[in-house]
């Protein structure tokens, strides 16, 4: 069925270094989401990229789709002991119904001050 | 304040026993759903409801069941026939109609069955 992976499972970095995690998708999607979820708390939606080739940015965050729409990354610059949690990516099947959301297993992201 | 309130937080209960989880919303939001959370992993779709009075099975529906009789509340019941019933639920809802909707989501419901 319809897959949605990401790696890696868990990353720690020094503060000031910078992250990225990446999410694949074994079938193509409209859309992709962005979450964000902080330990013991509930995901937080970052942000969502619809086009191909889409690149956005939230200040110290940059967010892609891929050009074929199958595969997305999210990069954080110079990562701050706020950017701790679980990042996960979540896509929406081309073709699918448009309530159902395929969550990636996240990325944990420990951030040493 | 505008959002999403689940209860109870935490929940304790024997085998064999059903337990129903509230998911109120004051967001106005058409669209409600239930998520399962386990430890590394991502989250599952149990239910979905798009509009009152009307529901569809997610990717791992066995063992739970759902009501929507207001468009306000979607609780979950997760039943005996639950094998693995010990996780975290999340509930979220979306303004719904379009594709585009982000999910907002309570603060979980922490179910543990001794």
């Amino acid at each position: 069925g319809q897959q949605v992976m990401q790696i890696p499972q868990y990353q720690h970095v020094q503060e000031g270094e910078d992250f990225t995690t990446y999410c694949n998708s074994s079938t193509t999607l409209s859309n992709i989401q962005w979450y964000k979820q902080r330990p013991g708390g509930h995901p937080v939606f970052l942000i969502q990229l619809v086009k191909s080739g889409e690149v956005k940015k939230q200040k110290r965050l940059t967010f892609q789709f891929g050009e074929a729409k199958k595969n997305s990354s999210l990069h954080i610059t110079a990562t701050q002991t706020t950017d701790v949690g679980t990042y996960f990516c979540a896509g929406r099947l081309v073709g699918g119904s448009n309530y159902k959301l395929t969550f990636g297993k996240g990325t944990l992201l420990t951030v040493n001050p | 304040d505008g959002g999403i309130t689940q209860s109870p937080k935490y929940l304790f209960r024997k085998e064999g026993q059903n337990v129903t989880l509230s998911c109120e919303q004051n967001l106005n939001h058409d669209a409600m759903y239930w998520y399962r959370q386990d430890p590394g992993q991502g989250l599952r779709l149990i239910y979905y409801s798009q509009i009152v009075n009307d529901f569809q099975k997610g990717d791992i529906a066995e063992g739970y069941s759902v009501s929507r009789e207001k468009k306000e509340s979607f609780p979950l019941t997760v039943t005996s026939a639950q094998k693995n019933p010990t996780a975290f639920y999340l509930c979220a809802s979306s303004i719904g109609s379009t594709n585009t909707g982000e999910l907002f989501f309570g603060e979980g419901s922490r179910l543990t069955v001794l």
